[in-house]
């Protein structure tokens, strides 16, 4: 059980266009899920937290414009990316909330390249 | 500590050999940790966690111990083994104040060398 899917797994895509990554909780549902940015080498960085039916809160330094956050049931969150650029290239990983041990359950992340 | 940077520590061990891996967190007032390993191009796997209430807590092949005091978590694994390289994280658990959410350490880099 507790399992997280995310679509793509990898996307490539032209500067300026925007990108929509999925986040799913398949067997579970999450009113809680959360966004995270990793560069190669580097840590993983929380971008945003996801709650179901209300608007995402997102950490210092993240622009809510640029990386949209929809939360529409409580089995999927999406996060947009708009108007990529190459620095916006990364790994991104989604994780949801349980709702009985509050544990974060990880997807398998997302590979998104900007040429 | 762990220094936040482009370059993650690495720790090179001896197949068979035991593991300790090191984290300093920073918020006094946590008071829950997980340790999580992170194969390349993967997410995150839960390893084992630990509550403030404990200073030690036991799972198979791997032992966390926390010191509050110094604000230390560390990660013991027993008679490494080729399947354990990966990269470790420590995680702080930020309560239910906010949402639940984790604030990652920077990581190390664990090679078995058979």
């Amino acid at each position: 059980g507790a399992v997280v899917s995310q679509h793509p797994s990898r996307v490539i895509c032209k500067s300026g266009t925007s990108v929509k990554i999925e986040c799913r909780s398949l067997d579970f549902q999450a009113t809680t899920m959360f966004w995270y940015r990793q560069f190669p080498k580097q840590s993983l960085m929380l971008m945003a937290t996801s709650n179901e039916g209300s608007k995402a809160t997102y950490e210092q330094g993240v622009e809510k414009d640029k990386f949209l956050i929809n939360h529409a049931s409580l089995t999927l969150s999406t996060l947009t990316v708009t108007s990529a650029h190459p620095e916006d290239s990364s790994f991104y990983i989604c994780s949801a909330l349980g709702q009985v041990s509050y544990e974060q359950y990880f997807g398998p992340g997302t590979r998104l390249t900007v040429t | 500590g762990e220094s936040v940077g482009l370059h993650l520590p690495t720790l090179s061990v001896q197949e068979g050999d035991n593991s300790i891996i090191n984290c300093a967190y920073s918020n006094s007032a946590s008071d829950y940790f997980i340790w999580y390993k992170q194969e390349s191009g993967k997410g995150p796997q839960f390893i084992i966690d630990i509550r403030s209430n404990m200073d030690k807590r036991q799972g198979q092949r791997v032992t966390v111990l926390l010191n509050k005091t110094v604000k230390h978590l560390s990660l013991q694994i027993a008679a490494t083994q080729p399947g354990d390289s990966a990269v470790y994280f420590c995680a702080e658990n930020m309560g239910m104040d906010s949402s639940y959410k984790l604030i990652f350490g920077s990581g190390t880099r664990l090679l078995v060398r058979p």
